[in-house]
C-alpha cells in the first residue's frame, strides 16, 4: 500500500516570497493533518481536514498561511510570504476518520529553508 | 509553555545497553502515543496507550502509562544500533482532540 506522498522534498526560497507544499493522502483516508516541525522540535499542527471541511485551524496562521483540500483528497499547504521562522519541515499525516483510536500516518515532510 | 517535557533531550548509549526516556506533563491526557523519526522521515507509531497504570510491550520497548495519565515512560532492553531516531511522546487531552508532542529525544546506539 503506497504511504503518504509530499513533494517537493526540499526547497529553499528567500523571505517575502511565496511557497507551495503538495500532499497526496493515504487512499481512502478521510483525515488529513499538516505539521510544522521546527528543528529540535516536536510537529505542531496547523490544520486538520475532514474530507474536504476544516476540523482544527486554531494553530495556523492565517495572515500567511493557507490551505486547501477541495476534493477532499490532495491538499496544497501556501506559504504568502514566507518568513525566516518558518524554516521547518512540514509534514503531512493522514489517517482512516480521525477517531480518537485512529492512526496517523506521516509522509515524509518538505524541508523549508527561508533565507 | 511545552505541555508535554521529555527527557533527556539526547542520549548517545552503546550497544547492548538498556535506557530509559520519560515524558512528563502537568495535565492530564485521554491517551498518549510513542512515535519514532528517523532523518528524512515522518514520525512512525510505535504504540498508543489509553488506560493509567498500562504497560505494553513491544519486543524490546515496554511503554509504561502513569496512573493519573499525566506522564509516560519508554524503555528500551538491550539497545542496537537499529534503534537510532527521535523518539516523540504525543498525548491527547481529550478523545478525538488534536495531538500535542512533545520536543523528543534523540537516540543514538553506537557499535
Amino acid at each position: 500500500e503506497a504511504g503518504v506522498a509530499q513533494s517537493p522534498r526540499y526547497k529553499i526560497i528567500e523571505k517575502r516570497q511565496s511557497v507551495a507544499f503538495w500532499c497526496n493522502p493515504i487512499s481512502g483516508h478521510a483525515t488529513l493533518y499538516w505539521y510544522q516541525q521546527i528543528l529540535g522540535q516536536g510537529p505542531k499542527l496547523l490544520i486538520q481536514f475532514q474530507n474536504n471541511g476544516v476540523v482544527d485551524d486554531s494553530q495556523l496562521p492565517k495572515d500567511r498561511f493557507s490551505a486547501e483540500r477541495l476534493k477532499g483528497v490532495d491538499s496544497t499547504l501556501k506559504i504568502q510570504p514566507a518568513k525566516l521562522e518558518d524554516s521547518a519541515v512540514y509534514l503531512c499525516a493522514s489517517s482512516l476518520d480521525g477517531g480518537a483510536s485512529d492512526t496517523q500516518y506521516f509522509g515524509p515532510g518538505t524541508r523549508l529553508t527561508v533565507l | 509553555t511545552q505541555l508535554l517535557e521529555q527527557s533527556p533531550q539526547f542520549l548517545s548509549i552503546q550497544e547492548g545497553e538498556n535506557l530509559t526516556v520519560y515524558c512528563n506533563s502537568s495535565s492530564v491526557f485521554s491517551s498518549l502515543q510513542w512515535y519514532r523519526q528517523e532523518p528524512g522521515e515522518g514520525p512512525v507509531l510505535l504504540v498508543t496507550v489509553v488506560t493509567g497504570g498500562e504497560v505494553k510491550k513491544l519486543k524490546r520497548l515496554t511503554f509504561q502509562f502513569g496512573d493519573a495519565r499525566k506522564d509516560s515512560s519508554l524503555h528500551i532492553t538491550a539497545a542496537q544500533p537499529g534503534d537510532t531516531g527521535l523518539y516523540l511522546c504525543a498525548g491527547a487531552r481529550t478523545s478525538g482532540s488534536r495531538l500535542t508532542f512533545g520536543e523528543g529525544t534523540q537516540l543514538t546506539v553506537n557499535p
